[in-house]
């Protein structure tokens, strides 16, 4: 799978946008973008996926690059409960096809 | 979202004995399972890939004797950590696929303590 870069750490004032970017520009052509956030001693919650198409659901937008080769995950209103690791990462579909973890960005919402 | 069911939460142990952890899917049928461990404030590692019915697949590097992983049926799979030891002490995490084969949803994780 392709790997994925994303900044170390964030901050975001409560009520503002949160704008998490991911580059995966060595993404292949059926690799899908999955985001998914971490809050301390939790298992990992899923966000949302997406392949080329920009997505939205009740939690946040993806915006997928037409050429595909970064992305960026928006909280439109951020809270305090949205402070975590968020984890941007690329797999291929499939059962055999494994979701590997990168380092992720540690998203600090603040009042 | 799917929802995936992990037993125990916590668990202290002595060294030497074995911890079995469950992870059930409650309300979908997860074919592959995979099972993560996580050391404080590092990202998840995978340990190995759980298909029901048959073995188990290990990522480099972890002892599938040490770690054993059953994938009985649809709904559920069990990590045995075997004789451990302090350095097994981590934060153990399971995810099922949902029949989509598109998303991964995750267990709220076991954190092991080996005294």
């Amino acid at each position: 799978d392709a790997k994925t870069t994303q900044p170390t750490s964030m901050d975001c004032a409560e009520g503002r946008a949160a704008n998490l970017p991911c580059n995966h520009s060595t993404i292949s052509g059926n690799e899908y973008v999955y985001w998914y956030r971490q809050i301390h001693s939790q298992g990992p919650q899923y966000i949302i996926h997406g392949l080329k198409n920009n997505e939205t659901n009740e939690m946040a937008s993806l915006i997928i690059t037409e050429d595909r080769k970064s992305s960026t995950l928006i909280l439109p209103h951020a809270t305090l409960r949205d402070t975590a690791v968020y984890y941007c990462i690329v797999r291929s579909p499939g059962t055999a096809s494994k979701l590997t973890f990168g380092t992720g960005t540690r998203l600090q919402v603040t009042l | 979202g799917a929802v995936v069911s992990q037993h125990p939460s916590r668990v202290i142990c002595k060294s030497g004995t074995s911890v079995k952890i469950e992870c059930r899917s409650l309300d979908f049928q997860a074919t592959t399972m995979f099972w993560y461990r996580q050391f404080p404030k590092k990202s998840l590692m995978l340990m190995a890939t759980s298909n029901e019915g048959s073995k188990a697949t290990y990522e480099q590097g972890v002892e599938k004797d040490k770690f054993l992983i059953n994938h009985a049926s649809l709904t559920l799979s069990t990590l045995t950590v075997t004789s451990a030891h302090p350095e097994d002490s981590s934060f153990y995490i399971c995810s099922g696929m949902t029949g989509g084969n598109e998303k991964l949803f995750f267990g709220s994780g076991t954190q092991l303590s080996v005294l």
